[in-house]
């Protein structure tokens, strides 16, 4: 079954600093792994998706590798800022027709100005 | 149009009401999903429908009834709840099910007195 780890569960930096984010997950038969955001009370915002084919991907200050034979995945953000704050979540995609994502518990980010 | 949306955005019902929770996305996608998010925790996968057809369900309790009218349309038939199952309620999409990014919309928040 798969398992997919984010620690540490919180995260507060002074705006500016550059900040890496960890997912590690147990099973590497995955397709994809897809990065995403949630702001309280509010849905899921994909920020990058990563194939398994893929090392990495980049959008804007937003950077996300794919490490599949250990299992990692990396969400770099460059130059924090405080509208960063939110909560991050790390989903594996399976191989094959399973649709089901297996989610981490998340990441909450707090950046202080 | 990259965008799902779900209506209400929040919803109060007592344990003897019935009310439904409705989608809608206009991306072309055949893949369709109900997710339950209880505070501070990942998203779990209700229901998944593919070609309007149900294709997953994750023994979730009868109270709960999904409906796939076509396929742009996914809703969510709430009867008898309890306040146990209070969470906000999620929705995505993907082009098919199977390993596809997933969309998300921004969720209706249910609170069951």
């Amino acid at each position: 079954k798969q398992e997919v780890t984010q620690i540490p569960a919180a995260l507060s930096v002074p705006e500016g600093e550059n900040l890496v984010l960890n997912c590690s997950f147990t099973d590497s038969a995955i397709y994809n792994l897809q990065w995403f955001r949630q702001d309280p009370g509010k849905g899921l915002t994909s920020l990058l998706l990563i194939q398994s084919s893929q090392r990495e991907q980049t959008s804007g200050r937003l950077n996300a590798s794919l490490d599949k034979s250990s299992g990692r995945s990396t969400l770099y953000i460059a130059a924090s800022q405080p509208g960063d704050s939110a909560t991050y979540l790390c989903a594996v995609i399976p191989t094959g027709a399973n649709s089901k994502l297996t989610f981490g518990k998340g990441i909450t980010l707090s950046v202080r100005p | 149009d990259t965008e799902v949306t779900q209506t209400p955005k929040h919803l109060v019902m007592g344990m003897t009401n019935k009310k439904s929770l409705k989608c809608e996305q206009h991306m072309g996608h055949r893949a369709m999903y109900w997710y339950k998010q209880k505070a501070k925790k990942p998203p779990e996968l209700m229901f998944v429908y593919s070609y309007e057809k149900l294709s997953i369900n994750e023994s979730v309790p009868s109270r709960f009834s999904p409906e796939c009218p076509n396929s742009s349309l996914l809703n969510l038939h709430l009867h008898a709840l309890q306040p146990e199952d209070s969470a906000l309620y999620l929705c995505a999409s993907s082009h098919h099910s199977g390993s596809y990014e997933q969309y998300f919309g921004p969720g209706t928040r249910l609170t069951v007195t």
